[in-house]
């Protein structure tokens, strides 16, 4: 069974930085893209980061650029977001997910981050 | 970035009664399309992809149809597990974008 879980969320003041974790199991991490989505509270799904299979890329939208860094450890199936000078629109749910040209196939549960003072 | 509008943005349904969802892309995304399923309290599933393909252990009341800029999901026999938050998403170009959701109720 494909299992993605999310971890490191919380509380955190205005400019700080906090580390998401993705663990993934039942399936081969390695062989997949992966991606953060987030989703502010009662809002739409907006696309966040995406890393290339082997770590060799990634992409960032335009309001997470030169803030936040998307990596993997491939021997860990472990998926990471590290969120710098965060700012009160990055609070969100923030899911894990495998992308494919078929789309994003898989989905952890999600994580909540709260950038508040 | 290609702008994804989804409509209506909420819905009232009956059971038994057959929905239909639109979501225009601005620009040509040559089928590249998904439909994604979000439950109250859950994170999103894929539905559809490349705008008409169902997902394994998709219900085949869900269909999707479309091409060019042009995409729909229909529900046939609408089921109370039907209640959900439906986006439409393109990966025809970077970055992926995503529909505003349409919130689907029971009457």
């Amino acid at each position: 069974e494909v299992q993605l879980v999310e971890s490191g969320g919380g509380l955190v003041q205005p400019g700080r930085s906090l580390k998401l974790s993705c663990a993934a199991s039942g399936f081969t991490f390695s062989d997949y893209n992966m991606a953060w989505v987030r989703q502010a509270p009662k809002k739409g799904l907006e696309w966040v980061a995406t890393i290339i299979y082997d770590g060799s890329r990634t992409y960032y939208r335009d309001s997470v650029k030169g803030r936040f860094t998307i990596s993997r450890d491939n021997a860990k199936s472990t998926l990471y977001l590290q969120m710098d000078s965060l700012r009160s629109e990055d609070t969100a749910t923030y899911y894990c997910a495998t992308v494919s040209t078929e789309g994003m196939g898989y989905w952890g549960q999600g994580v909540m981050v709260t950038v508040s003072s | 970035d290609i702008q994804m509008t989804q409509s209506p943005a909420s819905l009232s349904a009956s059971l038994g009664e057959t929905v239909t969802i639109e979501c225009l892309a601005s620009e040509d995304i040559y089928s590249n399309l998904a439909w994604y399923q979000q439950k109250p309290g859950k994170s999103p599933q894929l539905l559809i992809y490349y705008a008409n393909s169902l997902n394994d252990g998709v219900p085949s009341r869900f269909s999707g149809s479309g091409s060019g800029t042009q995409y729909s999901l229909k529900i046939n026999s609408l089921q109370s597990e039907d209640v959900s938050i439906y986006f439409c998403q393109q990966n025809y170009d970077s970055p992926p974008t995503f529909g505003g959701g349409t919130k689907l109720e029971l009457k």
